[in-house]
């Protein structure tokens, strides 16, 4: 099955730029990236997707490597509200959704 | 639009029980997946539902199961629970499949403590 790494942890000023990184080298050609975040007692809540293209939307950015080994989510100017575990997911090829283990995103005040 | 509800909220089961839960998805959605969240293992999928389908299933032993029906409702059911059991409990739905482009859409999740 396709995985991904995350960084466990990161911090961010608020209003400063958030780049959050995923690694998923075993991705196949038909595998989706996916990002989820996640609230303190909620459930997960989209944030974007994308296959192969750099994707905007009014949330965040997402920035896939040529080589679709690795992805980057970016928040423009994070808030306090933004402080989530961010999850990146892919999905496609295995017929399986597989959750990394997740960033937990701190912004500092 | 009302958004995906899950029942009960929380739960408590002891040993060798077992529980149904429930979720009503979206209107108009007709993929169902449910997933288990502990703090040891995380986020991990069981199984997806599509059109009163089981299309695709996660690797959990068969104590997990679950159903569709009609209406796009789904059920997840766990037998002889045992004490790892004890999780939050997720349901998501999309419109379309769950391995397409749609965005997956999250309950709040059901609670389960098994003592």
């Amino acid at each position: 099955d396709a995985k991904t790494t995350q960084p466990n942890s990161m911090e961010s000023n608020e209003e400063e730029p958030v780049h959050l990184p995923c690694n998923h080298s075993t991705i196949s050609g038909t595998d989706y990236i996916h990002w989820y975040r996640q609230l303190p007692s909620q459930g997960p809540e989209y944030v974007i997707h994308g296959l192969t293209s750099n994707v905007n939307n009014r949330m965040a950015s997402l920035a896939i490597a040529e080589d679709r080994k690795s992805s980057t989510l970016i928040l423009h100017r994070a808030t306090l509200r933004d402080a989530a575990v961010y999850y990146c997911i892919l999905t496609g090829s295995a017929r399986q959704l597989t959750f990394g283990s997740g960033t937990q995103l701190t912004v500092l005040p | 639009k009302a958004g995906v509800t899950q029942t009960p909220r929380y739960l408590i089961k002891t040993r060798g029980q077992q529980v149904t839960l429930s979720c009503s998805p979206i209107s108009g959605h007709r993929s169902v997946s449910w997933y288990q969240q502990t703090p040891g293992q995380g986020l991990q999928f069981l199984f997806e539902y599509f059109s009163e389908t089981q299309r695709n299933k996660g690797n959990f032993p068969g104590r997990f199961s679950g159903r569709q029906f009609s209406n796009s409702r789904s059920e997840m059911n766990v037998s002889t629970l045992e004490l790892g059991d004890s999780a939050l409990y997720l349901c998501a739905s999309v419109d379309r499949g769950l391995f397409g482009t749609g965005e997956l859409f999250f309950g709040e999740g059901s609670r389960l403590t098994v003592l």
